[in-house]
């Protein structure tokens, strides 16, 4: 059972929007930068956002993250095929004196 | 480019003791942090151990404490992880992955990923 809770799948139609939540505490969303991680099965996982809402380069802006207390959230809009993956929530936790990871979100696009 | 390239995985039995390695290039290694996190097949991922640019501070999952001992050797850009005493449910593709800071702790994110290196823990 992981630290960070995310709902276990996710699906959208082309262009619309999806919300992916992460859902933790004060030790660890509640007190720290949240990062977010993108993997296509078969391959290493991506830096997708860093510092709760930052974009690396070559990231869309169709994509964005935020945070509100002990939880956070990752925003798709304008859906394509290409956003199909699993997407990862990351933070440090104070407590545990540890990275931990939220479980996983499996994203189609149907 | 940034490229890590992890090594050393293989079939293993339970109980004996594997290593791995992530060879760096690209960047300064020294001028950061370096970390193993693991996907065990079909799961999640999960942070194993980190290690701060300058080796001083270590940071590990509960379930590999006395178990397994990042290091890294600045001088050959290199990570390792001695793995000891392994159990079936350390069965996972295993990541290098680059700080963003020279801590190990608290501070940044991972970025870039090497490819994995798949370690089958199996009598």
């Amino acid at each position: 059972q992981s630290v960070l809770t995310q709902p276990p799948s996710a699906s959208g139609t082309p262009g619309q929007s999806v919300t992916i939540s992460c859902s933790g505490s004060s030790s660890n969303i509640g007190s720290n930068t949240i990062n977010w991680y993108h993997q296509v099965p078969g391959t290493a996982p991506k830096l997708l956002i860093y510092n709760t809402s930052q974009r690396p380069s070559g990231v869309p802006g169709r994509v964005s993250a935020s945070k509100s207390g002990s939880s956070a959230s990752l925003a798709i809009s304008g859906l394509q095929s290409e956003d199909e993956a699993d997407y990862y929530c990351a933070t440090w936790d104070d407590s545990l004196n540890a990275w931990v990871f939220g479980g996983g979100t499996k994203l189609t696009v149907l | 480019e940034v490229q890590l390239v992890a090594s050393g995985g293989g079939l293993a039995h339970p109980g004996r003791s594997l290593r791995l390695s992530c060879a760096a290039s690209g960047f300064t290694f020294d001028d950061f942090a370096m970390h193993w996190v693991r996907q065990a097949p079909g799961k999640g991922l999960e942070w194993v151990a980190g290690i701060s640019w300058n080796s001083l501070s270590i940071v590990y999952v509960d379930s590999v404490k006395g178990r397994f001992t990042i290091s890294r050797d600045n001088a050959k850009n290199s990570l390792y992880l001695e793995m000891n005493s392994l159990r079936t449910e350390d069965t996972a593709f295993y990541y290098c992955t680059k700080g963003s800071t020279i801590a190990a702790r608290r501070l940044g994110w991972f970025a870039p990923w090497g490819q994995g290196t798949l370690v089958p823990v199996s009598s």
